[in-house]
């Protein structure tokens, strides 16, 4: 495989599931990144890491987890999620961060919250 | 945070007609990108312009970045079917480490 793989690709849950999102990234970056896209309103940085190590925390409320083992897996883990975090919710990585490199995103989880 | 605004936010268009679509901020970004996103699709990477006043072009495409690096426009030439989707674009902000901040997008449908 190449590039950034994201799954799943579609996931359904009630408010008081707890699911979790993987990413991988096949690309050798240094830095991987979750973004969440809801319908008209610009891509939402919500957590950076560079190096396994977390760098950015977007004010994310804490029913969102990051998780990243390694420079080449990122997880995002879900609880008690409210119908308003349905989303598409993008992987990236990057070689670095705050050089204002290319991300290469993944295809996304569309998540949807009953 | 910088804001960056699309303009317009939707746009229909048949096959053959030029467009463009711009990408507006009260504030200076170092560099600005552009990014294609189909259905069921991540951003993909068009281009990146750093340098005021700076034009590029990929085939059809005609990126131009503004003299004080406020703005970005992305002109096409003869539309195709195949350039339908979700145009981003997204400034390195300098205040906030040089991360992207992107803009709301332009979804663009071209029809045969």
């Amino acid at each position: 495989e190449t590039g950034v793989t994201q799954t799943p690709r579609h996931l359904v849950m009630g408010m008081t599931n707890k699911k979790s999102l993987k990413c991988e990234q096949h690309l050798g970056h240094n830095a991987m990144y979750w973004y969440k896209q809801s319908a008209k309103k610009p891509l939402e940085l919500m957590f950076v890491y560079n190096f396994k190590e977390q760098t950015e925390n977007n004010s994310v409320p804490s029913r969102f987890s990051p998780e990243c083992p390694n420079s080449s897996h990122l997880f995002l883990h879900l609880h008690t999620l409210q119908p308003e975090d349905s989303a598409l919710y993008l992987c990236a990585s990057s070689q670095g961060t705050g050089t204002g490199g290319e991300l290469f995103f993944g295809e996304g989880s569309r998540l949807t919250v009953l | 945070t910088q804001l960056l605004e699309q303009s317009p936010q939707f746009l229909s268009i048949q096959e053959g007609e030029n467009l463009t679509v711009y990408c507006n901020s009260s504030s200076v970004f170092s560099s600005l990108q552009w990014y294609r996103q189909e259905p069921g699709e991540g951003p993909v990477l068009l281009v990146t312009v750093v340098t005021g006043g700076e034009v590029k072009k990929l085939k059809r495409l005609t990126f131009q970045f503004g003299d004080a690096r406020k703005d970005s426009s992305l002109h096409i030439t003869a539309a195709q079917p195949g350039d339908t989707g979700l145009y981003l674009c997204a400034g390195e902000d300098n205040n906030a480490g040089n991360m992207l901040t992107f803009g709301g997008g332009t979804r663009l449908m071209v029809k045969p």
